[in-house]
């Protein structure tokens, strides 16, 4: 078990460019949540998945955000036309159904 | 009003003290009670799950959930200096925990 991975780690953007995070679950757990914590903040809830199905998306994630989990697999998140204030990192967490969410050490976009 | 509220601190102990951390939730609908650590730079790591009102108890770390006053507390024993972090509560309504609300974390030193 090596855990929730998340990559890349760190993205510095212009303003305007689109940016795309990916995220590997622990391989058993077949929930799949994003989350985007702002410094001084708890964590909000973007959008979850369960296998492929996309179930629940947060107010927060705007029309610029699109998650996708293909294959019930790794989950990517894309931005588009990114701003200021999405400057924040993005946390990766994986369960199983009935089980605990485990997160990914987040990726950490700055818009310049 | 959000409906997770915690001090975010921070909260100097010194080494060997019994820290207490709380949060107070408006949502009656909550019914499990996480808490979360995490280190600077670093994805939450889970330190606690409860369901019903009562206490939990692991190792150090002892949780109490009391549903009627809308109050979660997380106590630590004999703090340490690799306590030093900040400390998230996180509620769900159901038990497949699919949505997390989060509290805004308490940063806690331990000193020397």
């Amino acid at each position: 078990d090596t855990g929730v991975s998340q990559n890349p780690r760190h993205k510095i953007t212009k303003r305007g460019q689109n940016v795309t995070f990916r995220c590997d679950p622990i391989s058993e757990h077949n929930r799949l949540y994003w989350y985007r914590q702002t410094l001084g903040q708890g964590p909000e809830f973007l959008t979850y998945f369960q296998n492929e199905a996309q179930l629940e998306k947060s107010r927060l994630l705007s029309d610029r955000f699109s998650a996708e989990r293909p294959k019930g697999s790794f989950s990517t998140l894309e931005i588009q036309r990114t701003e200021q204030g999405d400057s924040a990192m993005y946390l990766c967490a994986s369960s199983s159904y009935f089980g605990s969410q485990y997160f990914g050490p987040g990726t950490r976009l700055t818009v310049l | 009003q959000k409906e997770v509220e915690q001090d975010p601190g921070p909260l100097s102990v010194p080494e060997g003290a019994i820290v207490s951390l709380n949060c107070t939730y408006s949502n009656s609908a909550f019914q499990y009670f996480m808490w979360y650590r995490q280190y600077s730079r670093k994805g939450p790591e889970l330190l606690m799950y409860t369901y019903s009102s009562g206490n939990k108890e692991d190792g150090r770390f002892t949780a109490q959930v009391d549903k009627s006053s809308k109050y979660i507390s997380l106590f630590i024993r004999d703090s340490q200096p690799s306590d030093s972090a900040t400390y998230l509560c996180a509620m769900s309504e159901d038990g497949t925990a699919s949505k997390l609300t989060f509290g805004t974390g308490t940063r806690l030193q331990v000193t020397l």
